[in-house]
Parts: structure tokens; C-alpha cells; sequence
């Protein structure tokens, strides 16, 4: 069944640990996305990707990377974990003509760094 | 002013009813419209999208589109409880240039009472 996945669903780390959220999608969308949600909050779109070697920040300003080896995978890295950087990442992945660019959300991961 | 602006509620709306949610947004250069569903904890889940002025049907959901009023709304008809969720409305903001990736209202929570 064609999917999104992320892994790992929670996640607790230390501050100062380098973390890598994973997102992979077997639907062989060219665009992919990450968001962060805090609770109650809306989502903000701080990474995208709109095909392999493709990578571009989003409206909010993060201090994560991504990269696009493949088009499958589009992981998230934090180099080195803060406290503020704890929050809910959602991934997600549309095809350019799958309902004008409506997209298809993994089941995200909550980060708390202690 | 919020790009996409919707009341956080929360809308309480009795079982059977017609629950109405709406959405306004700033850039009139938007191009397609979104209602996503998200429930407590999980990931947003795409129920109804929208591209023309008028409405649209999808079972017990109508989307409904006013350009020049730059208004977009959903009603949920024969309101239950399952649909105890928070509303999120999406705008797609342009095709050329930078991002396309969608921007998101800070959602409508609605409770339908049994």
C-alpha cells in the first residue's frame, strides 16, 4: 500500500545530541515537505524538496537540514538538540497533479529534548 | 494579519446538525483551497479541496469558495461525533517562484455533542 512513513514516532533527547527524523514515501511524489506544530498551534512549513538534489527553507526560519538523495527519502537532521527545538515534525509528500498540490501527511514526530 | 485566518473556537455544534466552518485569507493570488482534518495527536488527513468559485459536495461535506470575498468554508452536514476534530484550512499561495508548499490557519476546534 502506497504510504508515508516517518520514523521514529517519539523521541526523547538530550540537548546537544545530533538526531535525524526519518520520512520516506512509496507513492513516488517528485515534492516533498516538512512542517513543525507545536500543540495548538499551526503548521509551518520549514523545509521543502521538489525532486532529487532539491532542497529549499521554508517560511519559518529552522536551524535543521534536509536532504533528497532519493526520491523516496527526505530526512530532517538537527546537528546538535535544544530544548526549543522540541515540537511535533510532520512530513508530507504531493504529486503535481494530485488534487492542485493537496498533500498526503506521515504520522509525524514528536521531538522533546530534555 | 494572519495569511490564512479562521476562528480557534471551539465550535460546539449538537449531533445531526449542519456545522459550519469558515476560513479567510490574504493573498488573492491563492490558487487552490484545502480543508484537513486532524484529530487530537495525529497527523492532518485531507477531506475536501477546492479551486473554483461555488460549492463543491462530498458526501456530507461542502466547500464553498468566494474569491473576491477571499472566504472559504466548510460545512459538515448530519454533524456526528466522530467528526470531534480541528479544522484546518490550507491556501495554496502561488505557482511561480519560491515555495508552493500550503499555508495553514491555526485550525477550528469543533465538538459535536451527542
Amino acid at each position: 500500500e502506497a504510504d508515508i512513513y516517518q520514523t521514529p514516532r517519539y523521541l526523547v533527547i538530550g540537548t546537544g545530541k545530533k538526531i535525524t527524523l526519518e520520512c520516506s514515501q512509496t507513492m513516488g511524489h517528485d515534492k516533498m515537505y516538512w512542517y513543525q506544530q507545536d500543540p495548538g498551534m499551526e503548521l509551518h512549513l520549514i523545509h521543502y524538496s521538489y525532486g532529487v538534489n532539491s532542497t529549499e527553507k521554508g517560511d519559518l526560519s529552522s536551524e535543521s537540514t534536509v536532504s533528497r538523495i532519493r526520491t523516496e527519502h527526505f530526512p530532517l537532521t538537527l546537528e546538535s538538540a535544544r530544548p526549543s527545538h522540541t515540537s511535533q515534525y510532520l512530513c508530507a509528500s504531493s504529486n503535481r497533479d494530485r488534487a492542485l498540490g493537496g498533500y498526503t501527511f506521515g504520522s509525524g514526530t514528536r521531538l522533546t529534548v530534555v | 494579519q494572519k495569511e490564512v485566518e479562521q476562528n480557534s473556537g471551539p465550535l460546539s455544534v449538537p449531533e445531526g446538525a449542519i456545522a459550519s466552518l469558515n476560513c479567510t485569507y490574504s493573498d488573492r493570488g491563492s490558487q487552490s483551497f484545502f480543508w484537513y482534518r486532524q484529530y487530537s495527536g495525529k497527523s492532518p488527513e485531507l477531506i475536501m479541496f477546492i479551486y473554483s468559485n461555488g460549492d463543491k459536495e462530498d458526501g456530507r461535506f461542502t466547500a464553498q469558495l468566494n474569491k473576491a470575498s477571499q472566504y472559504v468554508s466548510l460545512l459538515i452536514r448530519d454533524s456526528q461525533p466522530s467528526d470531534s476534530a480541528t479544522y484546518l484550512c490550507a491556501v495554496k499561495r502561488y505557482s511561480g517562484g519560491g515555495a508552493d508548499g500550503l499555508t495553514f490557519g491555526k485550525g477550528t476546534h469543533l465538538i459535536i455533542q451527542p
